[in-house]
């Protein structure tokens, strides 16, 4: 069936670096997104990972391994306004989007 | 600006009532969708649309209805609410292709009583 797991939720401390896992199980494999959700806002675009590796956007990088059905989201430098929740998208063979249920990111200074 | 928006940004239905809401963008973008966010659960999606004139049904249909008579109009409709159907509901646009990001209006945060 169809799977995605994320940790509910994670604490970091301002100015320090976080990983934030995604497994997968999908029927195919079109490509994974990560989006970031401030409470009560909505989602918007932070990447796209369809070819094994690391892509890297200013403080925040994504990483694809899809033999192993796994990202991860690499926060740096992280800054209060980091808090929020980051979710986790697989592109299924349909082109259909397969959401994570969302890792809730507190930030503590 | 360039987006997409949402109305009403929240509502308080009694069950049983019909309700639509609606989404417009202005990106000129061929698909839209509409998902609904409940606390623990990913976004799941109710329909979407691939371009004006065609709809389809995502993963939890039931009770919902959609129209897409234009590019820039796609609402949805409650044809009679249930307590169920109390959620966040989030309309998303984006280009054609399905590697292409998706944009998401702010929301309509609906309570069915």
């Amino acid at each position: 069936g169809q799977n995605i797991d994320q940790p509910t939720e994670m604490t970091a401390t301002e100015g320090a670096i976080v990983q934030i896992n995604c497994t997968y199980q999908t029927s195919g494999f079109n490509g994974l997104f990560w989006y970031q959700q401030h409470a009560g806002e909505a989602p918007t675009f932070l990447s796209y990972n369809v070819l094994d590796g690391l892509e890297e956007k200013g403080r925040f990088s994504s990483f694809l391994s899809r033999s192993k059905g796994y990202s991860y989201l690499l926060l740096k430098e992280l800054q209060m306004k980091d808090s929020a929740s980051y979710l986790c998208a697989v592109i299924e063979s349909n082109y259909q989007l397969i959401w994570g249920a969302g890792t809730k990111l507190i930030i503590k200074p | 600006i360039a987006g997409i928006t949402q109305a009403p940004t929240s509502q308080i239905l009694a069950a049983g009532r019909r309700m639509t809401l609606r989404c417009t963008q202005d990106m000129r973008h061929n698909a839209m969708y509409w998902y609904r966010q409940d606390l623990g659960l990913g976004l799941r999606l109710i329909h979407y649309s691939n371009t004006a004139g065609t709809t389809g049904k995502g993963e939890v249909p039931d009770g919902y209805s959609v129209s897409r008579a234009n590019t820039d109009d796609f609402p949805l409709t409650l044809a009679s609410a249930v307590p169920s159907q109390t959620s966040v509901y989030f309309c998303a646009s984006s280009e054609e292709g399905g590697n292409q990001p998706q944009h998401f209006g702010d929301g309509t945060r609906l309570s069915i009583l």
